[in-house]
């Protein structure tokens, strides 16, 4: 069975500090994706990865998949409350289906004003 | 373009109550799927469609849960009968052929 491990599960920082947040496998992927789950709502995509190695930059969130496209990273400058939220990471088989779509259990991250 | 749309967006029902949950994608996606969201599990993949036509349903619990989608612009999920560990978020989701998932807002469900 494919396993994505996101690491830290909970996050708690104030506003203006940075963080850096893992979702590693033994299993490597054709893409990665990143979504952020507000309360009360859907996860909403942020960012699709697709190259190993390859660096996408949304504003303050940098996102890095591994060269082996085996993990990736989120890291995020100057935190804002408005960050705040479950990000998870999901991981797309190679020659599967959209259907083989594999998420983590998401990295809970809170941003105190 | 509305997005997904899920009814009921909770639900408090007893033990052994039937449940449906309702799902209607975005116009144009091809592709369904039907997630469940517990602290403990993260979000698991119950059952997704392609054109109408039930996919994989590998991730459905047991025979208890039963999904259809008649048409391009509707889909349920049914629980019958419910137990209390089917407690949680319930997600449909839709897509074209570009990989991303489009969620809706969730169904709660609670059964006591």
């Amino acid at each position: 069975t494919q396993l994505l491990e996101q690491s830290p599960q909970f996050l708690s920082i104030q506003e203006g500090e940075n963080l850096t947040v893992y979702c590693n496998s033994s299993s490597v992927f054709s893409s990665l994706q990143w979504y952020r789950q507000e309360p009360g709502e859907g996860p909403v995509l942020l960012v699709t990865v697709v190259t190993g190695g390859e660096v996408k930059k949304l504003k303050r969130l940098t996102f890095q998949f591994g060269d082996a496209r085996k993990d990736s990273s989120l890291h995020i400058t100057a935190a804002q409350p408005g960050d705040t939220g479950l990000y998870l990471c999901a991981g797309v088989n190679y020659g599967g289906s959209q259907g083989n779509l594999i998420f983590g259990k998401g990295t809970k991250l809170s941003v105190k004003p | 373009d509305a997005g997904v749309i899920q009814s009921p967006r909770h639900e408090v029902t007893e033990m052994g109550q039937e449940v449906t949950l309702r799902c209607k994608p975005i116009s144009g996606h091809d592709y369904l799927f039907w997630y469940r969201q517990t602290m403990m599990r993260g979000l698991e993949l119950l059952i997704y469609f392609n054109n109408n036509v039930p996919i994989d349903d590998s991730g459905m619990p047991e025979d208890r849960f039963s999904a259809k989608m008649p048409n391009a612009s509707f889909s349920t999920l049914k629980i019958q009968p419910s137990e209390p560990r089917d407690s949680a978020v319930y997600f449909c989701a839709s897509t074209p052929r570009t990989g991303e998932l489009f969620f809706g807002e969730g169904s709660r469900l609670t059964v006591l």
